[in-house]
């Protein structure tokens, strides 16, 4: 059973597309992350939800924009989407913002 | 401005050898310092984690040695076996948002049998 899931684990599409990555955590954590990471395997944090509400958002374009529907669930939905939006998204949870984060197996966009 | 430098890019590590992989910070206000480990095609998973008040902490064949003053600090794998082939990341949080992780760029271990 799988504690952070994220679909889909693969995602290939057009530019100016738009598109979203859902992700599930079933560990009864209350804040959930999206992190970036680039061909180079960079991980750089975008967005963090806690309880629902953003806590943390980088600098991330506005194309970017995240929607936590309850507690268990955070998706991200990307507008207009560009070369270099090419990475893989891992989606995390944690219990709190002061505990350890827990990721997802991730999801490789590719933008053609 | 790179918060968190970790160095060697890449290692190779005989069975049974010492792997070390080093990370250096800037920030002071950092408090919290885990090392994650991933695997290809798998989301980093935790692996050992250190706060300053220690300075080395040890599960294992993992040892975390930390160097406040020097802002510094290292992870260390005893009898390096070749399942531990996979990219390390160190990393870096301040107090009360572990969550927000400033992440190194990662090392790529490979452990030759």
């Amino acid at each position: 059973d799988t504690a952070v899931s994220q679909t889909p684990k693969y995602l290939v599409t057009q530019m100016g597309n738009d598109k979203s990555i859902k992700c599930e955590q079933n560990l009864g954590h209350d804040t959930m992350y999206w992190y970036k990471q680039d061909s180079k395997k960079f991980l750089k944090i975008m967005f963090s939800y806690n309880n629902k509400e953003l806590i943390i958002n980088e600098t991330v374009p506005n194309r970017f924009s995240p929607k936590s529907p309850d507690k268990a669930h955070l998706n991200l939905h990307i507008n207009s989407l560009e070369l270099g939006d090419s990475a893989v998204y891992f989606c995390a949870s944690s219990r709190g913002l002061t505990e350890k984060l827990f990721f997802g197996s991730g999801t490789q966009l590719s933008v053609l | 401005q790179q918060q968190v430098k970790q160095s060697p890019q890449s290692l190779i590590v005989q069975k049974g050898g010492i792997s070390i992989i080093n990370c250096a910070y800037e920030n002071t206000a950092f408090d919290y310092f885990p090392w994650y480990q991933q695997f290809p095609g798998k989301g980093p998973a935790l692996l050992i984690a250190i706060r300053p008040d220690v300075s080395e902490k040890k599960e294992g064949r993992f040892t975390i040695s930390f160097n406040k003053s020097a802002k510094q600090f290292s992870l260390h794998i005893m009898d390096s076996q070749p399942g531990d082939s996979a990219t390390y990341f160190c990393a870096a949080s301040m107090e009360g948002s572990q969550g927000n992780l400033i992440f190194g760029k990662g090392t790529k271990l490979s452990v030759k049998p």
